[in-house]
């Protein structure tokens, strides 16, 4: 069984477009992370969430929203995508809060046309 | 920003000890020394962790000089599998680091294992 998983793996969509891409971990994992890896392939925290605690990169627009409707799934929601959105995303998992070895996912590719 | 210095690329002969060297000359005394790697289209995935002492174990060994100022990865034998971009990575480990933040990663060294 994968640890860490996301759907879709490749997510085409048009600009202004609102999506979710979904991630689940059967880890028991308490913190979940979300990753964005531009197209020069740096990858970059965008937020982590523990035990209903939201911590967010100052640098994510407001457009980019995670929800998390149990300890075992943190979903991204994207509103009005801009081209610049265009990237891989991964999500990943931990034990604990704060340093612990983090798990991901495959990672999901978001193209805006 | 990343506190690790790392070569862009490192070439290894399979079957051969890869050596990845890091630099960390501002780790500080709380913080741990991380080592990721990231194979074509997949997600990074963990190799190995150490505070002060070398570790191994069974994918690699991680070698950390006396004054915690640079490390060493080390691949035993490279396989084929192998070739990715090997991230190093300093923070504080357990719950101590406070709050859920996540890995800082910077550019790291793709390693090519050569046939």
């Amino acid at each position: 069984d994968t640890a860490v998983s996301q759907t879709p793996k490749y997510l085409v969509t048009q600009m202004g477009n609102d999506k979710s891409i979904k991630c689940e971990q059967n880890l028991g994992h308490d913190t979940m992370y979300w990753y964005k890896q531009d197209s020069k392939k740096f990858l970059k925290i965008m937020f982590s969430y523990n035990n209903k605690e939201l911590i967010i990169n100052e640098t994510v627009p407001n457009r980019f929203s995670p929800k998390s409707p149990d300890k075992a799934h943190l979903n991204l929601h994207i509103n009005s995508l801009e081209l610049g959105d265009s990237a891989v995303y991964f999500c990943a998992s931990s034990q604990a809060a704060g340093g612990d070895i983090q798990y991901f996912g495959a990672g999901t590719r978001l193209s805006v046309l | 920003d990343a506190k690790t210095t790392q070569p862009p690329s490192m070439d290894c002969a399979e079957g051969r000890a890869a050596n990845l060297p890091c630099n960390h000359s501002t780790i500080s005394g709380n913080e741990y020394v991380y080592w990721y790697r990231q194979i074509h289209s997949q997600g990074p995935q963990y190799i190995i962790h150490g505070l002060k002492n070398n570790e191994t174990n069974e994918m690699a060994s991680l070698i950390i000089t006396e004054d915690r100022k640079s490390s060493t990865l080390i691949l035993p034998h490279a396989t084929l599998r192998d070739t990715a971009v090997y991230y190093c990575i300093v923070r504080v480990a357990g719950n101590s680091g406070g709050g859920a933040d996540g890995l800082t990663f910077g550019k790291g060294t793709h390693l090519i294992i050569q046939p």
